[in-house]
């Protein structure tokens, strides 16, 4: 069966800091995959998406990146956090054409 | 401009009624609507998905429908239980890729 992993947890980082969150899928291959932000009472913002390999798509213009080094790798980077990216992150997978996204258990993050 | 609308109070519910949610959307012509539960600090978790050709899809206790001249998705939880209580999220197909926007949410609480 399918599984995503996503780490860490939670996450409290200073401001100005960089940051990495990695998700990783198992149990499939050539996933679509996507990272979301949900603030506190919001719905999901979905940010990056992916359809291959190196393929990175981006939703809303901030100072995050998004890297697929592999298939089924997607990682999420700030080289600078700002007080805004304070969120919930969530990697989610689906596969392809029409059908669910699989979410993972989402990354906590507090920026102080 | 686009706009998905989900009832942003909480609906609480007697254990054993049916539940319904509402989704209103507007300037969307979405291919398939689907429902996600969500748990407090956990990922979204697929419930059901409909397309625009389909008015009805059951699962178990759970009944989606779909009305694409109203621009409106209902789903309800029949013989509703506590296990039940959670936000409950409408995303819609928002163009290629599985890409598609949440909703904000609806908190549902059933009381035993």
């Amino acid at each position: 069966s399918q599984t995503i992993h996503q780490w860490p947890a939670t996450l409290v980082q200073p401001v100005g800091s960089p940051l990495s969150l990695e998700c990783t899928v198992e149990g499939t291959s050539n996933p679509n995959l996507y990272w979301y932000r949900q603030a506190a009472g919001r719905g999901l913002q979905l940010l990056f998406y992916s359809v291959g390999i190196g393929q990175i798509s981006s939703e809303v213009p901030q100072n995050l990146s998004a890297s697929r080094p592999q298939d089924r790798q997607f990682i999420l980077s700030s080289k600078k956090l700002l007080l805004s990216d304070s969120g919930f992150y969530l990697c989610a997978w689906s596969a392809q054409g029409v059908g669910p996204q699989h979410f993972g258990d989402g990354t906590r993050l507090s920026i102080l | 401009s686009q706009k998905i609308e989900q009832n942003s109070e909480a609906l609480n519910i007697q254990e054993g009624k049916t539940a319904t949610l509402t989704c209103n959307y507007t300037n969307y012509s979405p291919a398939y609507l689907q429902w996600y539960r969500q748990d407090p600090g956990r990922g979204p978790v697929f419930l059901l998905l409909i397309r625009e050709n389909e008015k009805e899809k059951r699962k178990e206790r759970l009944k989606v429908t779909f009305d694409t001249t109203l621009k409106q998705s209902l789903f309800h939880i029949t013989a509703s239980q506590p296990a039940d209580s959670a936000t409950y999220l409408c995303a819609l197909e928002a163009g290629g890729y599985q890409k598609v926007t949440f909703g904000t949410g609806t908190k549902l609480q059933v009381i035993p």
